[in-house]
Formats: structure tokens, C-alpha cells, sequence
């Protein structure tokens, strides 16, 4: 079974540039989480979907990210003017619904290296 | 709001020998989850241990083990019998349990530990 992956597994762009992150959870997986761990700090919560409902989108730094999962399948994740703070690695995680412990399992991406100059 | 913190950026071991990893959190909550998650170099997260905050047994996967101290607030990582294979960044994780739980981790810093041959 494959697990979740992300593309590109790197990224360079120029400040005011629009970069595109993309996600493919595990299938069957309704949870999708994006993070964000900026240079040496710990890694932050972006938001949440639930199939192609966003759940939770309280970790979102400013209107120019904007995340689609449409169909309830693969995410996007795009950063639209991109600025210098917005470096760091974007990792993408997914999950079975259902309460309980079984299902707190996050499975997660090698992470996307966005690098804005 | 929740925190954790991961007191010890780098760590190092011995092969075979055995190395504890801190982890404190902050939380109001009576319900929670911990975990902790390995990162080797290049490669993408996974779960290494959880912790149900309501079970006062420790958990234990194998050469893991954690000590939970829920009056302390205090999830500390134990590996025995370390591996080179054990070298990667360690994150402890935070996530509220119950109808409003969202999934959502809340990441300490990391540590990263160097197993030595």
C-alpha cells in the first residue's frame, strides 16, 4: 500500500512567486492535515480536512495560503504571494476516521522543502 | 492552549546502550493523547509510541518505553539496546481526546539523537 506523498520533495522560488504543494493521502484516509516546521522551531499545525470539508483551519498563517482538497481525495496547498518567512518544510499527514486510539495515527509525507529567496 | 516542550536539541548514544529523551506539556485538558515520532534523516515521520492519558500503565513497543508522569506533565522516552538505526529527530507529541478532538498534534521542538557505533 503506498503512504502518503507529497510533490515536490523541493522548492525554490523567488519572493511574490506562487508555489503549489500537493498531497496524496493514504487511500481511505478522510483525515488530511497539512504542518509547517520553519527552520528550528517545532512543527505547526496548518489545518484540517475531513474528505474535502475543511475541519479545522486555525493554524493558517494569512489569506495567502490557500488549501483545496477537492473530492475528498488528493490536497493543495498554495502559497500566493510567496514571502521569505514562508520557508520551511510543509509535511502532510493522514488518518482513518473514528474515535479512539487505533486511529490517531497520523501518517505522514517526506515533506515538501520550500525555500522562498 | 496546549504546549510541549523537548528540553534537549541534540543527544547522543552509544550503540547498545541506553538514552532517555525528555518531553514536558502544558495542558488543561483531562483527556489527551501522547506520542512520539521518529524522523530519520531523509525520510518521513512515524509513529514510534503512544500514550493514553487516562492509563496510568506506561507504554512499552518493543525497545521503547515511556514514562508518564500525568501530575508532572512529563512523557519521557526510554531506548533500550540503542540501534544505529535509532538515529533520527525525535518529536513529542501532543493531541486532546473526545468529540472535539480534530486530530490535531501539537509538536515540541525535537531532539535529535546520534546513535555511535
Amino acid at each position: 500500500e503506498a503512504g502518503v506523498t507529497q510533490f515536490p520533495s523541493h522548492s525554490v522560488i523567488e519572493k511574490g512567486q506562487t508555489v503549489t504543494l500537493r498531497c496524496d493521502p493514504i487511500s481511505g484516509h478522510d483525515n488530511l492535515y497539512w504542518y509547517r516546521r520553519v527552520m528550528g522551531k517545532e512543527i505547526k499545525f496548518l489545518l484540517h480536512f475531513v474528505k474535502e470539508s475543511k475541519q479545522d483551519e486555525s493554524g493558517m498563517p494569512n489569506n495567502r495560503f490557500l488549501a483545496e482538497r477537492t473530492g475528498g481525495t488528493y490536497s493543495t496547498l498554495k502559497v500566493q504571494p510567496a514571502e521569505l518567512e514562508d520557508s520551511g518544510v510543509y509535511f502532510c499527514a493522514s488518518s482513518p476516521l473514528g474515535q479512539g486510539i487505533r486511529n490517531t495515527e497520523a501518517f505522514f509525507g517526506q515533506g515538501t522543502r520550500l525555500t522562498v529567496v | 492552549a496546549q504546549t510541549v516542550t523537548q528540553s534537549q536539541p541534540e543527544m547522543s548514544v552509544q550503540e547498545a546502550e541506553t538514552v532517555t529523551l525528555s518531553c514536558t506539556y502544558d495542558t488543561s485538558e483531562s483527556n489527551y493523547y501522547l506520542f512520539w515520532y521518529k524522523q530519520p534523516p531523509s525520510r518521513q515521520m512515524i509513529l514510534v509510541i503512544r500514550q493514553e492519558a487516562y492509563k496510568q500503565q506506561n507504554a512499552t513497543e518493543n525497545r521503547f518505553s515511556v514514562n508518564f508522569q500525568k501530575a508532572a506533565k512529563s512523557f519521557s522516552l526510554k531506548i533500550s539496546d540503542s540501534q544505529l538505526g535509532d538515529t533520527a529527530m525525535y518529536f513529542c507529541a501532543f493531541m486532546k481526546q473526545g468529540s472535539s478532538n480534530t486530530g490535531k498534534l501539537i509538536f515540541g521542538q525535537g531532539t535529535t539523537l546520534q546513535v555511535k557505533p
